[in-house]
């Protein structure tokens, strides 16, 4: 069976800092890869997402970058913190476009 | 307006009720649709996805797509507490990207 993997659960991080969260998915190969911010009292915000090793589609200008060295790992990044990355970050895959997507458990960041 | 409207709530019902949540939009090239049910503090969990018009069924939960009135719903039958959590509603044309509802906080009270 197919299982998604996010980790940390939790990140307490200093403005101006890096960041790397990662996503790895099992049990199945070129998955559809995405990375969601959720805001409190707001929706999903779709932030990246990559159909293929390599291929990254950027939704939101902003201070974050993703990648994707392998075909079952997303990974998300930012060189400097801002207080307004704080937030719960959501990576998701779904194997094409007639499934739903798979939510990991996801990490929420507070930029302090 | 929003692309994608949900009622915040939150909706409290006494255990046993039938609930109704629902979603509406504004883009009639939208034709997949889902719901979403999210416990606090973690990742949203799929529940029901359809494609088009009409309705699917899965257990005590129904969903319904009315794409002439761009309106979606999800019923949930003998609600219990365990289905207190925040629902989300998305949907797409069909590309790769999924356009998500801000969520409806609902809470069964035993």
């Amino acid at each position: 069976s197919q299982t998604i993997h996010q980790w940390p659960a939790t990140l307490v991080q200093p403005v101006g800092s890096p960041l790397s969260l990662e996503c790895t998915v099992e049990g199945t190969s070129n998955p559809n890869l995405y990375w969601y911010r959720q805001a409190a009292g707001r929706g999903l915000q779709l932030l990246f997402y990559s159909v293929g090793i390599g291929q990254i589609s950027s939704e939101v200008p902003q201070n974050l970058s993703a990648s994707r060295p392998q075909d079952r790992q997303f990974i998300l990044s930012s060189k400097k913190l801002l207080l307004s990355d704080s937030g719960f970050y959501l990576c998701a895959w779904r194997p094409n476009r007639a499934y739903g997507y798979t939510f990991g458990s996801g990490t929420r960041l507070t930029v302090v | 307006q929003k692309e994608v409207e949900q009622d915040p709530g939150p909706l409290s019902v006494p255990e046993g009720a039938i609930v109704s949540l629902n979603c509406t939009y504004s883009n009639s090239a939208f034709q997949y649709f889902m719901w979403y049910r999210q416990y606090s503090r973690k990742g949203p969990e799929l529940l029901m996805y359809t494609y088009s018009s009409g309705n699917k069924e899965d257990g005590r939960f129904t969903a319904q797509v009315d794409k002439s009135s761009k309106y979606i719903s999800l019923f949930i039958r003998d609600s219990q507490p365990s289905d207190s959590a925040t629902y989300l509603c998305a949907m797409s044309e069909g590309t790769y990207k999924y356009i998500f509802g801000t969520g409806t906080r609902l809470k069964v009270l035993a």
